[in-house]
């Protein structure tokens, strides 16, 4: 079973929308980061939430972590091209001695 | 700062031959490193935690005869995959851990593409 479920798997939408996906642990998070990459090549690390109810935005995407630390959410506002790629939620859960796990991802495409 | 230099970033092999790859943590010491293997269209699926100075901790399913970890200083962790097969072909990230750094404390290489042929 999946430790850590991302939603949707793949998302094309409008340039100028804006857009969700969403993460959910089936555990209580000891912090949770969200990473963009485009295959084949490192990952970007976006954000990382530690405090339940945090939120963090840098330019037009925002992270959120819900106050029992178990779900987050990335929404961009007003998607560009530039915003195209994979985005992973990754998390450490509490008692899983740092290792940090993946959610399946999601693959966004932004039609011009 | 948090710099991780991840070698070859592209390999290609022959079945029945080993692979080595490197992970280094350029300007920091990471006593704790991560493997992580990634198929076209997948997530990041963690293979093993390397520690300095010990044995790595295996996943499930993960064959640790067949993929060697060693991590043998504080700024080297190694992944040799060894007689590989063609479905041994993948895309193979690090990450050392540093806590305290702007990253969260997780820092990746930048990955190696491994075709084997």
């Amino acid at each position: 079973s999946q430790e850590l479920e991302q939603s949707p798997q793949s998302l094309i939408v409008q340039e100028g929308k804006n857009l969700t996906i969403n993460c959910t642990s089936s555990k209580t998070l000891y912090g949770l980061y969200w990473y963009k990459q485009k295959y084949g090549e490192g990952l970007i690390f976006l954000m990382m939430l530690q405090k339940g109810g945090e939120e963090k935005s840098h330019e037009k995407i925002t992270a959120k972590l819900d106050e029992k630390k178990q779900q987050s959410s990335l929404h961009i506002t007003a998607s560009q091209p530039s915003h195209a790629g994979i985005y992973l939620c990754g998390a450490v859960m509490v008692g899983n001695t740092g290792k940090l796990i993946f959610g399946q991802g999601t693959t966004l495409q932004v039609k011009p | 700062g948090a710099v991780v230099s991840q070698h070859p970033s592209r390999v290609i092999c022959k079945s029945g031959t080993s692979v080595k790859i490197e992970c280094r943590s350029l300007d920091f010491q990471a006593t704790t490193m991560f493997w992580y293997r990634q198929f076209p269209k997948q997530s990041l699926m963690l293979m093993a935690t390397s520690n300095e100075g010990s044995k790595a901790t295996y996943e499930q399913g993960v064959e640790k005869d067949k993929f060697l970890i060693n991590h043998a200083s504080l700024t080297l962790s190694t992944l040799t995959v060894t007689s590989a097969h063609p479905e041994d072909s993948s895309f193979y990230i690090c990450s050392a851990r540093q806590p305290g750094f702007r990253s969260g404390g997780y820092t990746f290489g930048s990955g190696t593409r491994l075709t084997v042929v």
